[in-house]
């Protein structure tokens, strides 16, 4: 069954490095988002990507964050200059259709 | 800002009983909801979603009811199996409004006993 992949599983970073969180979405899916879970908190929506642009974003994801489709497979999640309560698992998100995402296995950051 | 609520945090069933999960919503712009189960260290798998044309939605063991008017749903999971342990996270989504965007619950982790 197709799945979306993340990597790495796990990334630790010193404050105020640049993080890139790679993704590969399911290949005929239109769709693309990443989420986030602070430990103990809910997932939250960061931003949906179609069309080669952002098609939504959170107030979550301000000028730190970026997302980019390189080449016809990945799509990246990229954090400027980190921060402490950047620390969390995220994950990227991928649908045929505006609705009913699949979710990867998630790329926990811990930044120190 | 809860606007999806999950106010049970865990749920402990028997093998073989019914699990019943609940999620109330304050948002009307919500016309479309899912259910997720997680494991942990692992990403949110899709269970099963209902469209609010719709006030059931059945799929094998698992079945979720929508009720519009008290904005509330609930996920029935029947005969309960010792490998559904996980946190189940409903969520919701405004699709009328054009936005892909997912609201999630806090989640309510799901407990069967052997």
């Amino acid at each position: 069954e197709p799945e979306v992949t993340q990597t790495p599983s796990h990334q630790v970073t010193q404050m105020g490095q640049e993080v890139i969180l790679r993704c590969v979405p399911i290949s005929n899916h239109l769709y693309f988002y990443w989420y986030r879970q602070i430990l103990g908190q809910k997932v939250e929506f960061l931003v949906s990507f179609y069309n080669n642009e952002i098609s939504e974003k959170s107030e979550i994801f301000d000028d730190q964050f970026s997302v980019e489709r390189p080449d016809g497979s990945n799509f990246t999640l990229k954090i400027r200059s980190t921060k402490l309560e950047d620390s969390a698992m995220y994950f990227c998100a991928s649908s045929e259709a505006a609705f009913r995402a699949f979710f990867g296995q998630g790329t926990r950051l811990t930044v120190v | 800002d809860q606007q999806v609520k999950q106010n049970s945090p865990s749920l402990s069933v028997q093998e073989g009983r019914i699990s019943i999960l609940n999620c109330d919503y304050t948002n009307s712009m919500f016309d479309y909801f899912l259910w997720y189960k997680k494991y942990p260290a692992e990403g949110p798998t899709f269970l099963i979603s209902i469209s609010s044309i719709k006030d059931k939605n059945e799929d094998g063991r698992f079945t979720v009811f929508l009720n519009k008017s008290a904005k509330h749903l609930s996920l029935h999971i029947v005969p309960s199996q010792p490998g559904d342990s996980a946190v189940y996270f409903c969520a919701a989504q405004p699709t009328q409004g054009g936005s892909e965007k997912l609201v999630f619950g806090k989640g309510t982790k799901l407990t069967v006993n052997p």
